[in-house]
């Protein structure tokens, strides 16, 4: 989906170092995820926000930090990076529907992360 | 709790037949369960999705059964065709609190010409 961007698409790295992938969104949405996606092991949560002051760890937070700066970006940063963090992230956006079960999520493009 | 499992891991059809995936989730709260399509290059985009109320719903050649006493739902995809080949993940969720979804770990779904 256009309206959700991640910089970059590709990059490689070399463990020990720090990095940052971005996401913005032109959809005006409040909620903001970032997925990363291993073969076998599906979709797994690792932070997540509901609005600018809010930042929630998922269910793989650790060795990942987060950061809202605004309605429109949430930035991954890996501090350390090792070879098990080698995987495809994908930064999402969600509008919240009052009354009802949850919203659709509208992913962006992914981010393809090699750490040598 | 929160987890679901998604069964078959890859799936090959003939095109035209039709395909069936299944899951299963455990927390009896969900009430709210997706169906994305990934396909090569993407991020996943959601096809259908079906609330606890209801026990079938259809677009075109997808649909969705639920079975809440069992606690499964299925996508089911007729007629298949060659751009219906691409990773398809389930999900559930719930409107209690700011409850996050939770997905499957995805079915790729190739299509034989």
């Amino acid at each position: 989906d256009a309206d959700v961007t991640q910089t970059p698409r590709n990059r490689i790295t070399k463990t020990g170092k720090r990095i940052m992938l971005e996401c913005s969104q032109t959809k005006g949405h409040d909620r903001m995820y970032w997925y990363r996606q291993d073969p076998g092991l599906g979709l797994r949560l690792i932070y997540y926000s509901f609005d600018v002051k809010d930042i929630n760890k998922g269910e793989i937070s650790d060795g990942y930090s987060v950061s809202r700066q605004a309605q429109a970006k949430f930035s991954l940063s890996l501090e350390s990076a090792i070879p098990n963090q080698t995987a495809l992230y994908f930064c999402a956006t969600s509008e919240p529907t009052s009354g009802r079960a949850r919203e659709t999520q509208y992913f962006g493009p992914g981010t393809r992360l090699l750490v040598l | 709790g929160e987890n679901v499992e998604q069964h078959p891991s890859t799936l090959s059809v003939q095109e035209g037949d039709s395909a069936v995936i299944k899951c299963t989730y455990s927390d009896s709260a969900s009430n709210y369960f997706p169906w994305y399509k990934q396909e090569l290059g993407k991020g996943p985009q959601l096809i259908i999705d079906i609330r606890s109320n209801v026990g079938e719903k259809k677009d075109q050649r997808i649909a969705v059964t639920l079975n809440k006493t069992a606690k499964h739902f299925s996508l089911h995809i007729t007629e298949t065709q060659p751009e219906d080949s691409a990773v398809y993940f389930c999900g559930r969720g719930s409107n209690f609190g700011n409850e996050k979804l939770t997905f499957g770990t995805g079915t790729r779904l190739t299509i034989i010409p």
